[in-house]
């Protein structure tokens, strides 16, 4: 059974321009969630979609979006950069969300010079 | 409001001197523990959920146990691939909220 699958790998950006992450989920999750890891803050939660919906959101400026396709498939936007979006982004998979396990990608290193 | 710390924020350890790793949180509405795994340049692995007061779950090396307020991730004669950043996190009913982790170094 293939895993969470994230595309880029690595994404080196300018100040000001915008960027767009792929997350594939495992095969019948519905649900994913996109997380910022920094050095000094740790995972921090985004938001998470579910049945191409977002249920919930967390903390982060507007320049962070998402979507999710029909097939479960999501992307994560971020619009006019900043050199404090430098960071690791991680989606996760679960079957249905909420409190269940949530299984993690690679991660995609974003770093905005 | 609600948070999730983990203590000690880095450990080392001899190879087979077992230690103990702390999760403590304050969220209302307890809907389970999770622990994860680690490595550089990875995404987290899921290791365990734990989900009522009493709970123990192992893993080879590992045995998580949850109380009211905190988990512990027990370490039993640990080895060098033991090395990683072990992340404990709770689901409240917006979001989950991770601790900084625990990085861990297990010196043959």
């Amino acid at each position: 059974k293939a895993g969470v699958t994230q595309t880029p790998r690595y994404l080196i950006k300018t100040r000001g321009q915008q960027v767009t992450l792929s997350c594939s989920p495992i095969s019948g999750h519905r649900s994913v969630s996109w997380y910022q890891q920094t050095p000094g803050q740790g995972l921090q939660f985004l938001f998470e979609y579910f049945s191409e919906t977002q249920r919930n959101k967390g903390n982060f400026p507007g320049r962070f979006s998402g979507r999710q396709f029909s097939n479960s498939r999501s992307e994560m936007n971020v619009s006019t950069l900043e050199l404090g979006d430098s960071a690791l982004y991680l989606c996760a998979s679960s079957f249905v969300g909420e409190n269940t396990e949530a299984f993690f990608g690679q991660g995609t290193r974003l770093t905005v010079v | 409001e609600d948070q999730v710390t983990q203590s000690p924020e880095a450990l080392r350890l001899q190879e087979g001197e077992s230690s103990s790793l702390n999760c403590s949180y304050t969220v209302s509405g307890l809907r389970g523990l999770f622990w994860y795994r680690q490595d550089p340049g990875k995404g987290p692995e899921f290791l365990f959920t734990l989900y009522s007061a009493g709970e123990e779950k192992e893993k080879e090396r590992l045995k998580a146990t949850l109380t009211k307020k905190e988990s512990f991730l027990h370490i039993t004669a640990p080895k060098p691939e033991d090395s990683a950043t072990y992340l404990c996190a709770v689901p409240t009913q917006n979001q989950f909220y991770f601790g900084t982790g625990t990085s861990l170094t297990v010196i043959p």
